[in-house]
C-alpha cells in the first residue's frame, strides 16, 4: 500500500518557469513533510520541510504548500534553473514511523 | 570529512555470488538505514538500526543481512546473489528514530549479471 503517491512522475520546464509537483498522503497521523533532491549519482539530500501548523514554508526559490484538509502537499520551484534537473522526492513520517517516500519526480529544466 | 560515506561506490558481480558494502557516519547519529533504489528510482527501506538493535527489517530476503557492529557503522552482507539484486544501494542515518530528516551515502551500485 503506497501511502504517499507522487504526481508527475516527469516534468520539463522551461528556464524561467515555475515547477510544481504534488503529493498526496492517506495517513492522518503523519506529521512531518520534507522534500528531498536528488541529483545523478548522488543520495538524496533534504531541501525544505514542512509540519502541519502551517499552510507555507518558503526557502528562496522553494515553497511548500500544505492543505491538511485535502491531505495533500506540494513543491513549488519558482524561477527554475537548469541547475534544478534533479528527482524530486516527497516524504511524510510520524513519530513513530521512518519516512514513506512517494515515486519520485523527474525534473528538467529547458536552458 | 563525508558525512556517511558507504563503499565501494560499485560492484559487477556473476549471480550467486557473495557481496558485502560497508557503511560509516561521522555525524554522532544514533541511527542508520539502508535503502534500495531501483531502476525505477523508487526508494525502499530495507532496514533500521537505532543504538545497533535493529528497528526495522521490512520483507526483505533473508539472503540479507545487515550487521552494525557500533552505531557509526552499518554494514549490508548479500549472500547468492540474484538478477534482481542489482539496484543502488543507500545508506542513511539520522540523529535520533523517525526524526524525519535522512543524511544519505551517495549510493553502492550494484550490478549482478
Amino acid at each position: 500500500q503506497q501511502q504517499v503517491k507522487q504526481s508527475p512522475q516527469s516534468l520539463i520546464v522551461q528556464k524561467g518557469g515555475i515547477s510544481i509537483i504534488n503529493c498526496a498522503y492517506e495517513n492522518t497521523a503523519f506529521d512531518y513533510f520534507p522534500w528531498y533532491q536528488q541529483f545523478p549519482g548522488k543520495g538524496p539530500a533534504l531541501l525544505i520541510a514542512i509540519r502541519p501548523d502551517v499552510s507555507e514554508k518558503k526557502e528562496g526559490r522553494f515553497t511548500i504548500s500544505f492543505n491538511k484538509s485535502a491531505k495533500q502537499f506540494s513543491l513549488h520551484i519558482m524561477d527554475s534553473q537548469p541547475g534544478d534537473s534533479a528527482t524530486y522526492f516527497c516524504a511524510a513520517s510520524n513519530g513513530y514511523s521512518t519516512l514513506t517516500f512517494g515515486k519520485g519526480t523527474m525534473l528538467l529544466v529547458s536552458p | 570529512d563525508t558525512a556517511v560515506s558507504q563503499t565501494p561506490k560499485y560492484l559487477v558481480t556473476q549471480m550467486g555470488n557473495d557481496k558485502s558494502i560497508k557503511c560509516e557516519q561521522n555525524l554522532g547519529h544514533d541511527t542508520m538505514y539502508w535503502y534500495k533504489q531501483d531502476s525505477k528510482k523508487f526508494l525502499k527501506i530495507m532496514f533500521s538500526y537505532n543504538n545497533k538493535e535493529l528497528i526495522i527489517n521490512e520483507t526483505v530476503p533473508n539472503r540479507f543481512s545487515p550487521k552494525s557492529p557500533d552505531k557509526a557503522h552499518l554494514n549490508l552482507h548479500i549472500n547468492s546473489l540474484e538478477l534482481g539484486d542489482s539496484a543502488v544501494y543507500f545508506c542513511a542515518s539520522s540523529q535520533e528514530w523517525s526524526t524525519g530528516e535522512l543524511f544519505f551515502g551517495e549510493g553502492s551500485r550494484l550490478t549482478v549479471l
